[in-house]
């Protein structure tokens, strides 16, 4: 089992729609974050959380350390959204970046 | 400020040879992390460098190592290359260390073809 477990795989949307992305992890962790990856590979850090709630924009990342749990909002989404995001943990004992697998989410106008 | 640098962006080898990738972060940043990302494994933890040092190392065999120099920038290397080190090689780098509370910003990447 995926020591970082991410919901959904694959996310379609209209735009203008709310979306959320789901993250669970089975580790002790220091830190969460958040990535955005475009086709052609580069990858944007969209927010590191070790508690609470986080907003930047349309996007909105909230952390439940006692579930082991964090989701990733988008409000009012956009085909621009459209890319795969990255849940990824700190481990707190190793301190070594963990992946989940990722979400493809792509926004229709 | 000029962003995580990775070159060369592409690579071609054929099998049993060595690469060298290269990595020059942020200015001010003294950590460099190495990821492997591959369509069947994602990506994967390889190594990170902080003030020339390794600090932390992922479960990759001896044919990857690396190294940091004194103006923090990073070079990896693979030797005897296979089919299946074909991947997408990322850098990141960040002003601490991970586990520090910092946020670490990434590079476009190597995509790296073993042919």
């Amino acid at each position: 089992k995926n020591e970082v477990e991410q919901s959904p795989q694959n996310l379609t949307a209209q735009e203008g729609e709310f979306i959320t992305i789901n993250c669970s992890y089975s580790v002790g962790i220091s830190a969460l974050h958040w990535l955005q990856q475009h086709p052609g590979g580069g990858i944007v850090s969209l927010f590191m959380l070790s508690s609470g709630k986080k907003k930047h924009g349309r996007l909105i990342a909230t952390i439940n350390i006692q579930e082991k749990h964090s989701s990733l909002h988008i409000t009012a989404s956009h085909p621009r959204d459209s890319a795969v995001y990255i849940c990824a943990v700190e481990r707190g004992d190793t301190d070594k970046l963990i992946f989940g697998t990722g979400t493809r989410l792509q926004v229709f106008p | 400020k000029a962003g995580v640098t990775q070159t060369p962006r592409y690579l071609i080898k054929t099998r049993g040879q060595q690469v060298t990738l290269s990595c020059s972060p942020i200015s001010g940043h003294r950590s460099v992390s190495w990821y492997q990302q591959t369509p069947g494994q994602g990506l994967q933890f390889l190594f990170e460098y902080f003030s020339e040092t390794q600090r932390n190392k992922g479960n990759f065999p001896g044919r990857f190592s690396g190294r940091q120099f004194s103006n923090s920038r990073s070079e990896m290397n693979v030797s005897t290359l296979e089919l299946g080190d074909s991947a997408l090689y990322l850098c990141a780098s960040s002003f601490h260390p991970t586990g520090g509370n910092t946020e670490a910003f990434f590079g476009q990447g190597t995509r790296l073809t073993v042919v």
